[in-house]
């Protein structure tokens, strides 16, 4: 089932913050975020695990809220390369006879940074 | 080396044609992902292979048919599209994780497809 981010958009003057969050209604193993660019492929940004574990770049943060199945991306200080599409996917529970888990991506939400 | 490379990157197809994308990594990675993405949207899941094995398929028409070769590459088979598949085929791969747990996925650029 695909996860629900908001907002759906946002506009930010450079050296503003944001928080994208994202929320599932089952629960998840993990959360990933990834940022697309116009014309390229998403590019991995964070990994968040079930039990506290995460990895990702260092000026990119986010919280996994395991019982309530929801997870936000702090951007701080934002940067006009910032700017695209930030999508989070989630990983639900074990399927049966499969070795990873289906990875769903949210419906996305486009930052826009301004100078 | 964290690239994975697809070709080509654009592809215009009629509907009786028969056609294959192509994907390849030299990171290791044991699973590998086909998603399609249309304008605006979200990737879309098709096929997990994991160990060169098929192990989800998104129930996806017969008219796409992928192929894992060996663990560095990935094919996608394409016959008897629609107008309607036109869209972003993307291609990715990942480490192996734990039970259920993926690791960061690596995208490849995607090929551009348009069925006329």
């Amino acid at each position: 089932q695909q996860p629900v981010q908001s907002p759906q958009a946002v506009i930010l003057r450079e050296g503003e913050d944001a928080v994208i969050n994202c929320s599932s209604s089952k629960a998840l193993y993990s959360v990933h975020w990834y940022r697309q660019k116009h014309g390229e492929a998403p590019v991995f940004l964070m990994i968040l695990l079930k039990g506290g574990e995460q990895k990702g770049h260092e000026k990119i943060s986010a919280s996994f809220n395991e019982k309530k199945q929801q997870s936000s991306l702090y951007l701080t200080a934002s940067q006009l390369s910032y700017s695209g599409t930030y999508f989070c996917g989630t990983v639900g529970p074990y399927a049966g006879g499969t070795s990873y888990g289906k990875l769903t991506f949210g419906q996305g939400t486009i930052l826009t940074v301004h100078p | 080396d964290t690239e994975v490379t697809q070709t080509p990157k654009h592809l215009v197809m009629g509907m009786t044609n028969k056609k294959s994308l192509k994907c390849e990594q030299h990171m290791g990675h044991r699973a590998m992902y086909w998603y399609k993405q249309k304008a605006k949207k979200p990737p879309e899941l098709m096929f997990v292979y994991s160990y060169e094995k098929l192990s989800i398929n998104e129930s996806v028409p017969s008219r796409f048919s992928p192929e894992c070769p060996n663990s560095s590459l990935l094919n996608l088979h394409l016959h008897a599209l629609q107008p309607e598949d036109s869209a972003l085929y993307l291609c990715a791969s990942s480490w192996p994780g734990q039970r259920g747990k993926n690791t960061e996925a690596f995208f490849g650029q995607g090929t551009r497809l348009t069925v006329v």
